[in-house]
């Protein structure tokens, strides 16, 4: 089935610093999602990516869809402890019906 | 915005009770809606998928009898947990399919403790 890589798995910044994370698949994906989660909560939506090479930036957020439709990057721009969470890239199946989940990228930011 | 609710938000019982756990797509409706487990530090794993109307497609290795779906409107879905154990405890997380869109809204998921 299809499987996406997330990286790295954690990060433990200074509050301030920017931050990036991508996602990679062996096969390719027609939309690719972000969602954070905080303990003890849903994933929420961040960002939705529907076309190659599409860069879609929420706030200081900002993601981009790759050209290979294979990877996806979300990027923090000064980053401050309420972004401590998961972050998680999914995408839906061919069917459009199932989302495929990455391992999560563990954000921790020290004030 | 797609809101989505879960009921209850946590619950702790004993083991060999039922627990039924309630998700609402609140402001919009979902033709298709999600059930996910999720264990401490690791990613969503999906459970089943329930469509309204119909039965639900359960994922390899999640047994149908003992966590029973049943998607009665467009806007709820329920899960049943059967006879609880402690095995079961975990975090369950529903999410709703808003129609028109590849994209899944989550609800802010139910704890269950078995004792």
């Amino acid at each position: 089935g299809q499987q996406l890589n997330q990286s790295p798995q954690s990060m433990f910044i200074q509050e301030g610093e920017d931050v990036s994370m991508n996602c990679t698949s062996s096969s390719i994906f027609n939309t690719w999602l972000w969602y954070k989660q905080e303990p003890g909560e849903g994933p929420v939506l961040l960002i939705a990516l529907y076309k190659a090479g599409e860069l879609t930036s929420n706030g200081r957020l900002t993601a981009q869809f790759g050209i290979t439709r294979k990877d996806s990057f979300l990027n923090i721009s000064a980053s401050i402890p309420s972004d401590v969470g998961i972050y998680f890239c999914a995408g839906p199946n061919n069917a459009g019906n199932m989302l495929t989940f990455g391992g999560g990228t563990r954000l921790m930011v020290k004030p | 915005g797609a809101v989505v609710s879960q009921h209850p938000s946590w619950v702790i019982c004993k083991s060999g009770t039922s627990v039924k756990i309630e998700c609402r797509s609140l402001d919009f409706q979902a033709t298709t809606m999600f059930w996910y487990r999720q264990f401490p530090k690791q990613s969503l794993m999906l459970m089943a998928t329930s469509n309204e109307g119909s039965k639900a497609t359960y994922e390899q290795g999640v047994e149908k009898d003992k966590f029973l779906i049943n998607h009665a409107s467009l806007t709820l879905s329920t899960l049943t947990v059967t006879s609880a154990h402690p095995e079961d405890s975990s975090f369950y997380i529903c999410s709703a399919d808003r129609a028109g869109t590849d994209t899944q809204y989550f609800g802010p998921g139910t704890r269950l403790t078995v004792l």
